[in-house]
């Protein structure tokens, strides 16, 4: 079946760059999300990347996508107080009923 | 934007109680989920529902029924509020293509006394 991986938790300083890394076992992946996730919200998409991709760029955030070892990141340039969240990557395949999520990374940004 | 709307946004009740839990969509997605999510904060598909009249449970076993009547509106409903099913519980809604990212209402945070 299908299973998405994260590490619990991630602490960075202000202005310094943060990285969180996803794996992920399904292979027909054809998808790949980043959701956001603020104190007491809902999940906020923030990108997503297609299987066929390497690097998708948008702003502040870079995704990496390595499909053979199966790896996604997602990079935050010139991490904000207001970027202190709960990050959860998420995978979606042709025939999935909805899309598989990780356990969420929380990103602590420290002033 | 996303429009997707849950209410109430927290909800104290006691044992034994039934509550329904509001979720309705703007968009006219066809698509729609409930997922439950634990204080360690992973996700849990819980129902979801592919359009009228069409619902099924997800991965997680819940007590909770849901019905979709209309396209905008998705209730879920426990019968007998227990303890054990305080959690936050989170609606979404996408559209009909396998890839469609999903989009969350705020949630609803639950507490069973």
């Amino acid at each position: 079946g299908e299973d998405v991986e994260q590490s619990l938790f991630l602490s960075v300083r202000e202005g310094d760059s943060s990285v969180i890394n996803c794996t992920y076992t399904d292979s027909s992946s054809t998808y790949l999300y980043w959701y956001k996730q603020e104190p007491g919200a809902g999940l906020q998409l923030l990108t997503y990347i297609f299987s066929n991709m390497d690097m998708k760029q948008d702003q502040r955030l870079t995704v990496l996508l390595n499909k053979k070892d199966k790896h996604l990141s997602l990079r935050i340039a010139d991490t904000q107080t207001g970027d202190s969240a709960i990050y959860f990557c998420a995978e979606s395949g042709t025939g999935r009923r909805a899309l598989t999520f990780g356990s969420g990374t929380r990103l602590q940004v420290q002033p | 934007e996303a429009d997707i709307y849950q209410t109430p946004r927290y909800l104290v009740i006691g044992t034994g109680k039934k509550i329904t839990l509001e979720c309705s969509q703007t968009m006219g997605h066809d698509k729609m989920y409930w997922y439950q999510q634990d204080p360690g904060m992973e996700l849990h598909l819980i129902h979801y529902s592919y359009g009228v009249n069409s619902t099924e449970k997800g991965d997680l076993s819940s007590e909770s029924t849901v019905s979709r009547i209309r396209t905008e509106h998705f209730p879920l409903t426990l019968e007998s509020a227990r303890p054990s099913h305080t959690s936050q519980y989170l609606c979404a809604s996408s559209e009909s293509g396998y890839n469609s990212p999903l989009h969350f209402g705020n949630g609803t945070r639950l507490t069973v006394t």
